[in-house]
């Protein structure tokens, strides 16, 4: 299986600061690495797919970059709905997997 | 509007069978994959499995091979999630979902509501 780690486990940040979380696969993934949003009590939500491209509905302020093995999520100015736990999950073969999240939290 | 229904939560005994649905609507149901995933209380998620509607090729995680049973029945737009002895561990959070149209990739797009399952003496 391949194995997704990312980074921080978790994060402290304020409204409107640029936030960004990081994913690392233990092989090489091309450009097949997704974002998802999970707020307490709800199902994740589709933010990111492909690395970069940005799902239907989601605000600007979410962007998506990388390929092979090393990803980013950025958030430009974090919003208070953003306060959330983020996963990435790789989406290039079976079975597939997810990173451990990145819960942000209010500072 | 696409949406994933689960059933409802299930309170359960070590030992009992279960079975769980999930039902799409609002979109040709043979046309994507369905999956499910696990959260256990307070943890990530988990990809277990994954099943074509159209004609019933099932993929499991290594994890989870052998100690789940995923199906559908077409007519009814309809998968399951089944165990023949749950486990105290088999308490979690289960979450349906649609494999995005775009077939060189798994990457899931539409997610259910969520089947709570708590298993307990």
């Amino acid at each position: 299986d391949i194995q997704m780690t990312q980074s921080p486990s978790s994060l402290s940040a304020s409204v409107g600061d640029r936030v960004t979380i990081t994913c690392r696969a233990s092989q090489y993934l091309t450009k097949y690495l997704n974002w998802y949003q999970q707020k307490p009590g709800k199902a994740p939500e589709l933010l990111i797919y492909s690395a970069s491209s940005l799902q239907s509905g989601v605000p600007s302020r979410f962007s998506g970059s990388g390929s092979g093995t090393d990803f980013t999520l950025t958030i430009s100015s974090l919003q208070p709905e953003d306060f959330a736990t983020y996963y990435c999950q790789q989406s290039y073969s079976l079975p597939s997997t997810f990173g451990q999240g990145t819960k942000l939290e209010i500072k | 509007e696409v949406q994933l229904v689960q059933s409802g939560a299930e309170v359960k005994k070590p030992g009992e069978s279960l079975k769980i649905s999930c039902q799409g609507s609002a979109y040709r149901f043979t046309k994507n994959w369905i999956g499910w995933v696990r959260q256990m209380p307070g943890k990530g998620l988990e990809w277990m499995g994954i099943i074509n509607p159209g004609d019933s090729d099932t993929r499991y995680s290594p994890s989870f091979q052998g100690q789940v049973t995923i199906s559908v029945d077409k007519s009814i737009s309809t998968a399951y999630l089944q165990w023949r002895s749950l486990k105290a561990s088999d308490t979690a959070m289960y979450y349906c979902t649609r494999r995005a149209e775009d077939i060189t990739t798994w990457t899931i797009d539409y997610w259910g509501q969520g089947t709570l399952v708590t298993v307990s003496s």
